[in-house]
């Protein structure tokens, strides 16, 4: 079985420019939560999805991120303009339902901002 | 937010000996996982313990929770080099609708040596 799928791997981008990453989930999980991870801590959610609703969004800088999962399958999250603070692994994970008891993590995207 | 606070930050021990890392939480929970982390990859799950289990055990992984004191400990026997990585706690709180949010500590630096 495939698991979560992220890309790219690694994004260098300069302050101010915009900048996506994408996820698929695994095969049949209704459920995908992008995570933020800062250096050192462990996971943030941003957002949780339950097919293609975004239900737990209060986490999310709404300002400057924004996310969309069409079709209830892949997802993409946006930063649009990114600033330097934003440099972090943003992780993509998905389960099978909202009350599944585990999450199954992508290798996530490491996001330079210079 | 992050909920957990792990302890110790990091660990050093020599191949073969036993791990031991500790989280502690704030809130009432229903569950408690504890995650693996290898450098530059998503989080693996490794075993979960439910708020009414005090003991779990997985292979070479021994997990306790202490609900009164708000505590949790993971035990790694016999300790291998492959299981350098960080390790992480994470906390349910189980929301109205029923879905499943999880809230990660800081997480535990592992390093087994040679």
């Amino acid at each position: 079985e495939a698991g979560v799928v992220q890309s790219p791997r690694y994004k260098i981008i300069e302050k101010k420019q915009p900048v996506a990453f994408w996820c698929n989930p695994i095969s049949g999980h209704n459920t995908l939560y992008w995570y933020l991870q800062n250096l050192g801590q462990g996971p943030e959610l941003l957002i949780r999805y339950e097919n293609e609703e975004a239900v737990d969004d209060s986490q999310l800088p709404k300002d400057r991120f924004s996310a969309e999962r069409l079709k209830g399958v892949d997802s993409t999250l946006k930063i649009q303009p990114a600033e330097l603070g934003d440099s972090a692994v943003y992780l993509c994970a998905s389960s099978l339902t909202a009350r599944a008891d585990t999450q199954y993590f992508g290798p996530g995207t490491r996001l330079t901002v210079l | 937010s992050q909920q957990g606070e792990e302890d110790p930050q990091a660990l050093s021990i020599q191949e073969g000996e036993n791990a031991t890392m500790n989280c502690s939480y704030k809130t009432s929970i229903n569950n408690l996982q504890w995650y693996r982390q290898n450098s530059g990859r998503g989080l693996v799950h490794l075993i979960l313990i439910r708020s009414n289990e005090r003991e779990k055990h997985s292979g070479r992984l021994r997990v306790t929770l202490d609900t009164s004191k708000k505590s949790s400990s993971l035990l790694i026997t016999a300790s291998r080099a492959a299981d350098t990585a960080s390790y992480f706690c994470a906390t349910d709180a189980l929301e109205i609708q029923g879905a499943q949010k999880l809230v990660f500590g800081q997480g535990t630096r592992l390093t087994i040596n040679p």
